[in-house]
């Protein structure tokens, strides 16, 4: 089954809404959760790292005021995009690993987000 | 974080034919592994190769890896329609809890 909980899959909303998407480890503790950007056609890039009860590590070019990143918990990371637009459409998925396991990460099914 | 190269970026063949995509990347490495996405969909575990390994194999896929060469193949044998998809490479530096590094991918289609 599933290790790690995406939602929402798919989101479509309008100009100017902020959206919240959440990851949830299910099996284990995650101390440290990886978000990461997918445009149409492109690869995978590491937007943020989320360390629970700190804050965010953002890549270079990512706004933190733009992806908030809050993991309060030892199970929960959330991100929102705050006042979307359409050039924030992508694919945001997300993914955790247990810290004293040197097995692969187990990523989240991802949310596709469209911004109209 | 640097990407990787994989080649080529797309790669068109017949049922039961076999598809080999490449991998490069540009610094060291703890582990490498091969992702499948099918489209708008998530990401699939194919098969993580550490760096002491230098072939593995699983079901229909093999993986080679020359860390000499920072480069790294996945051979799909006797393909199937539906492996169709995106098929990514990622690196970590070390062991745990770290972030994943991604080629730009190769986009498989396999003609029935």
């Amino acid at each position: 089954g599933a290790v790690v909980s995406q939602h929402p899959s798919w989101v479509i909303c309008k100009s100017g809404t902020s959206v919240k998407i959440e990851c949830r480890s299910l099996d284990f503790q995650a101390t440290t959760m990886f978000w990461y950007r997918q445009f149409p056609k492109q690869s995978l890039m590491l937007m943020a790292t989320s360390n629970e009860g700190s804050k965010a590590t953002y890549e270079q070019g990512v706004e933190k005021d733009k992806f908030l990143i809050n993991h309060a918990s030892l199970t929960l990371s959330t991100l929102t995009v705050t006042s979307a637009h359409p050039e924030d459409s992508s694919f945001y998925i997300c993914s955790t690993g247990d810290l004293y396991s040197n097995q692969p990460q187990h990523f989240g099914d991802g949310t596709r987000l469209s911004i109209l | 974080s640097q990407q990787g190269e994989e080649d080529p970026q797309a790669l068109s063949i017949q049922e039961g034919e076999n598809a080999t995509m490449n991998c490069s990347y540009k610094t060291s490495i703890n582990n490498l592994q091969w992702y499948r996405q099918n489209s708008g969909r998530g990401l699939v575990h194919l098969i993580l190769i550490r760096s002491n390994e230098r072939e593995k194999h699983s079901g229909r896929l093999r993986v080679t890896l020359d860390t000499s060469k920072k480069s790294s193949s996945l051979l799909i044998t006797a393909s199937r329609a539906a492996d169709t998809a995106s098929y990514f490479c990622a690196t970590d530096a070390y062991p745990g809890n770290t972030p994943l590094v991604f080629g730009k991918g190769t986009r498989l289609s396999v003609i029935a």
